[in-house]
């Protein structure tokens, strides 16, 4: 079994629709991320949570919502799907020890908004 | 608004040849130094981490990082087909997320 499991793996969806993308991880990992890929824009992040009660906005979270419900899991959302969300979304953990830990990623979600 | 920047490529080489990856970055308080390989549709994949100045070898790459000059790379020896991929830089301070570049495309030709 994949150490970090995205759910669900392709998603096509119309203009309006209330999404959810969900993550979760066996790796025991406090940190969790939320990127989105695009072509020719690279990785970028939307939320991160170092811990259950910690959320952090990144660099692009206007139109998006996360939810830490355990350890574990870490929930993305999008109240109102517009098509330019449609992208290859990651989600990734690191552990919080000393010198900064790597992110491991999960397999993505390709998301289409129709 | 920290920047990691690379030359998106494609950069091609030989195979058995070396290929050399580079990036810089703009937040001098960078601490630690990530190079990713992700191969078309899939998830980034960790091949090396450096966190101090100098060279860390693992295998056929080779990380380099010059922190006065804010600028890090990757050597690939020995080139093989199965290299071609993609290659994201990515760095971060303590207590930050990774930010990671737009990463360079590497084709290595057999």
């Amino acid at each position: 079994d994949a150490d970090v499991t995205q759910t669900p793996r392709n998603r096509i969806t119309k203009t309006g629709k209330r999404i959810m993308l969900e993550c979760s991880q066996t790796k025991g990992h406090d940190r969790m991320y939320w990127y989105r890929q695009d072509p020719g824009l690279g990785l970028r992040l939307i939320y991160y949570s170092f811990d259950v009660k910690d959320i952090n906005k990144g660099e692009i979270s206007d139109g998006y919502s996360v939810s830490r419900q355990a350890q574990a899991k870490f929930s993305l959302s999008l109240e109102s799907a517009i098509p330019n969300q449609t992208a290859l979304y990651f989600c990734a953990t690191s552990d919080s020890g000393t010198n900064n830990q790597p992110q491991h990623f999960g397999d993505g979600t390709r998301l289409s908004i129709l | 608004q920290k920047e990691v920047e690379q030359n998106s490529g494609p950069l091609s080489v030989p195979e058995g040849a070396i290929a050399s990856l580079n990036c810089t970055y703009s937040d001098r308080g960078s601490q630690s130094f990530f190079w990713y390989r992700q191969y078309s549709g899939k998830s980034p994949e960790l091949i090396m981490s450096i966190y101090s100045n100098g060279d860390k070898e693992d295998g056929r790459f080779t990380a380099q990082l010059n922190k006065a000059s804010q600028y890090v790379s990757l050597l690939i020896r020995d080139s093989q087909p199965s290299d071609s991929a993609t290659y994201l830089c990515a760095v971060n301070q303590a207590g930050t997320a990774l930010i990671f570049g737009k990463g360079t495309t590497l084709s290595v030709s057999s």
